[in-house]
């Protein structure tokens, strides 16, 4: 069984940077996976960030990068804004008309 | 304009059959690489991706529930239908449609536009 590990809760501070990743239990997270990235705010429907690893979904701001860092995918928040605080779902796509997700990580601006 | 939205029994009993319904306008899943997942997420928890429907009809489903569940479409009516079977208190969750980009060899592989959810809540 996959496995999708994300931090459960990171904090970061106004202003600050912040990188979240998206893991594998077993095996290196590659661009093979199309890594993907979502944005959701309590009683919100998920909001496309991130696809194919570090292409910026329209009208994102480019305060929102994607990349692969050593054997994660990662999301990076260059100057952390306040309405930033949000949980954020990373997916792969295992092959085979499958995906993943992470089990997500709750973002905390302060 | 790309629009998703789901309906469905706000509640259901234990062991009862869900049946949930996505209407879509924007696009047509006769179109060549088009398709539609069902993803849940029970309250305070993650995202769970369910099932796709392409428009060759071909069907994906997840490995752990593959059992329960059945999608399908109606082309003309714009709606895929999500069937899942026995459901379980386990089974309370917020179940959302979404489009992928595309379902073709070099697509990028994300949920492009999601629905606003409905909620179900399995009791008896």
């Amino acid at each position: 069984q996959t496995v999708v590990t994300q931090e459960p809760s990171f904090s970061v501070s106004p202003g600050g940077t912040v990188t979240l990743t998206c893991g594998l239990s077993s095996g290196s997270v590659s661009t093979t996976y199309y890594p993907s990235w979502y944005q959701q705010t309590p009683g919100q429907a998920p909001r496309t960030l991130i696809y194919s690893t570090n292409t910026r979904s329209s009208g994102v701001p480019d305060r929102f990068s994607g990349s692969i860092l050593g054997n994660k995918a990662a999301l990076t928040i260059t100057g952390a804004q306040a309405d930033d605080e949000s949980d954020y779902y990373c997916v792969l796509y295992m092959g085979s008309g499958i995906w993943v997700f992470g089990g997500g990580t709750k973002l905390t601006v302060l | 304009q790309v629009t998703l939205r789901e309906s469905g029994p706000a509640l259901v009993k234990p062991t009862q059959t869900l049946t949930l319904t996505c209407t879509f306008s924007g696009f047509s899943l006769s179109t060549s690489g088009m398709c539609v997942s069902w993803i849940r997420q029970p309250p305070g928890k993650a995202l769970e991706w369910l099932a796709r429907i392409d428009w060759d009809d071909d069907k994906y489903y997840s490995t752990s529930l593959k059992t329960r569940l059945t999608i399908s479409k109606d082309t003309s009516k714009k709606q895929v239908v999500l069937i899942m079977t026995n459901m379980d208190p386990v089974d309370t969750a917020t179940y959302y449609c979404a489009r992928i980009s595309r379902c073709v060899v070099g697509s990028s592989w994300h949920f492009d536009y999601w629905g606003q959810g409905s909620l179900v809540t399995v009791s008896s």
